[in-house]
């Protein structure tokens, strides 16, 4: 069964600093992964997207790397603001049949 | 340009009530679908409309109904509502081609079935 794990659950990190967050796959066979980012009562918006053959891709101060031989993606944010204080959830796409796995996401709160 | 619409932001009902969640885009999507977003969980798909007049399920129908008979909307229809039904309700289109293009999420429907 395709599953997408992310870690931590939840995290709280002060304005300024860095954070990573991570995501591990078992989808199969991968097509792309992305990473959304989902503001309290708003939906996911797209962050990144990321093939078979991309290791790394950025967006502003958001980087997102992906290794395909151990299945495992991160989402680097650098410089935190308050405006990170989000739920950022890994989405793995597989060939064929449109389906995507979801990640449970990860809470980041970054406080002052 | 407003994207997708979902209507309503809240919904209280009892059980045994039925009722809609609208679903609305104005990017001439074809591909648009539904997902329960429970916490601590991923986003589940309910429903999928690959255009208008073409509906399948996804890994969690039942209990619920849609149809597409426009390449705007794509209304969820709950038919007897439960308390595992309470959730907040996403929908998503994307372009031709489906999800692997990327979704374009509404503001979600957050549902209490009491």
């Amino acid at each position: 069964k395709n599953q997408v794990e992310q870690s931590p659950q939840s995290l709280i990190i002060l304005e300024g600093k860095n954070c990573t967050l991570q995501c591990n796959y078992t989808v199969s066979p991968f097509s792309n992964l992305r990473w959304y980012k989902q503001d309290t009562g708003r939906g996911p918006v797209s962050l990144t997207i990321m093939t078979f053959s991309e290791n790394t891709k950025s967006n502003g101060r958001y980087t997102a790397t992906l290794d395909a031989d151990t299945k495992q993606s991160s989402l680097h944010i650098t410089a935190s603001q308050l405006s990170d204080s989000a739920s950022y959830i890994c989405v793995v796409s597989a060939y064929a049949g449109n389906m995507l796995t979801f990640g449970g996401g990860t809470r980041l709160m970054v406080k002052p | 340009n407003a994207g997708v619409t979902q209507t309503p932001k809240f919904q209280v009902l009892k059980t045994g009530q039925s009722m809609t969640l609208q679903c609305a885009q104005d990017m001439n999507h074809e591909y648009m679908s539904w997902y329960r977003q429970d916490p601590g969980m991923g986003l589940r798909l309910i429903h999928y409309s690959v255009g208008a007049g073409i509906t399948d399920q996804g890994e969690v129908p039942n209990g619920y109904n849609v149809s597409r008979s426009t390449t705007e909307d794509f209304p969820l229809r709950l038919l007897s509502a439960a308390p595992s039904q309470t959730s907040v309700y996403f929908c998503a289109s994307s372009p031709t081609g489906g999800p692997d293009y990327g979704y374009t999420f509404g503001s979600g429907t957050r549902l209490t079935v009491v």
